[in-house]
């Protein structure tokens, strides 16, 4: 069963760095085809594709954002992360992480999303 | 980036009818196009993939059709629990995009 989770701090303030976790199971990321983007959605707003890191360390950035964006893998491929320098309060969302089934389109796996309100 | 236009914003239909949603990429995207149901505090739920193929557990009711670059999510005989919004999302190219969104709501 594929389960993703993120965490992340809740809030910052202006300025800061933002540091989310994506912890997953179910799966390798060192599947050879295996890719896990991270997402973002405003309160009522649609959904924007930040970043993606693949099986074999590849990393792909939205270029609207990609001068602030960083994203890495640990060892042992259970985890993504991702960083956000310089945020301001456009940067508050629920941030998701997400999956797409093997050489299928689409995201068919989603973490529940976690909250991330930039304030001062 | 290719651009997902998407309408209407919003639809009122009743229990029973069946509604279309569109959208329009700014280019060709070779039939790389998601459809997702969202309801409220929750993620995304993948329905069709690849423009029209249904993702397994989703009923048969929700179908993706295309013209050209023109996308399209009919649900039929509506149910209650259709009430959500919908997203489309091109996984042709990065970065990805998707559209606005559609909410739909049952009278």
């Amino acid at each position: 069963q594929v389960t993703l989770k993120e965490s992340g701090p809740g809030m910052l303030q202006p300025s800061k760095t933002l540091s989310l976790t994506c912890s997953f199971s179910g799966f390798s990321l060192s599947t050879s085809g295996m890719v896990v983007s991270w997402i973002r959605q405003p309160s009522g707003k649609s959904l924007e594709w930040l970043a993606a890191i693949d099986w074999d360390g590849d990393k792909y950035y939205n270029p609207s954002l990609k001068s602030r964006l960083t994203v890495s893998k640990d060892t042992s491929n259970t985890q993504v992360f991702l960083k956000i320098t310089s945020v301001d309060t456009a940067d508050t969302a629920t941030y998701y992480c997400a999956r797409s089934p093997l050489y299928q389109g689409g995201f068919a796996y989603w973490g529940q999303g976690t909250l991330v309100t930039v304030s001062s | 980036d290719i651009q997902m236009t998407q309408s209407p914003a919003s639809l009122s239909a009743s229990l029973g009818e069946t509604v279309t949603i569109e959208c329009l990429a700014s280019e060709d995207i070779y039939s790389n196009l998601a459809w997702y149901q969202q309801k409220p505090g929750k993620s995304p739920q993948l329905l069709i993939y690849d423009a029209s193929s249904l993702q397994d557990g989703v009923p048969s009711r929700f179908s993706g059709s295309e013209s050209g670059t023109q996308y399209s999510l009919e649900i039929n005989s509506l149910q209650s629990e259709d009430a959500a919004t919908y997203f489309c999302q091109q996984h042709h190219d990065y970065p990805y995009t998707f559209g606005a969104g559609t909410k739909l709501e049952l009278k």
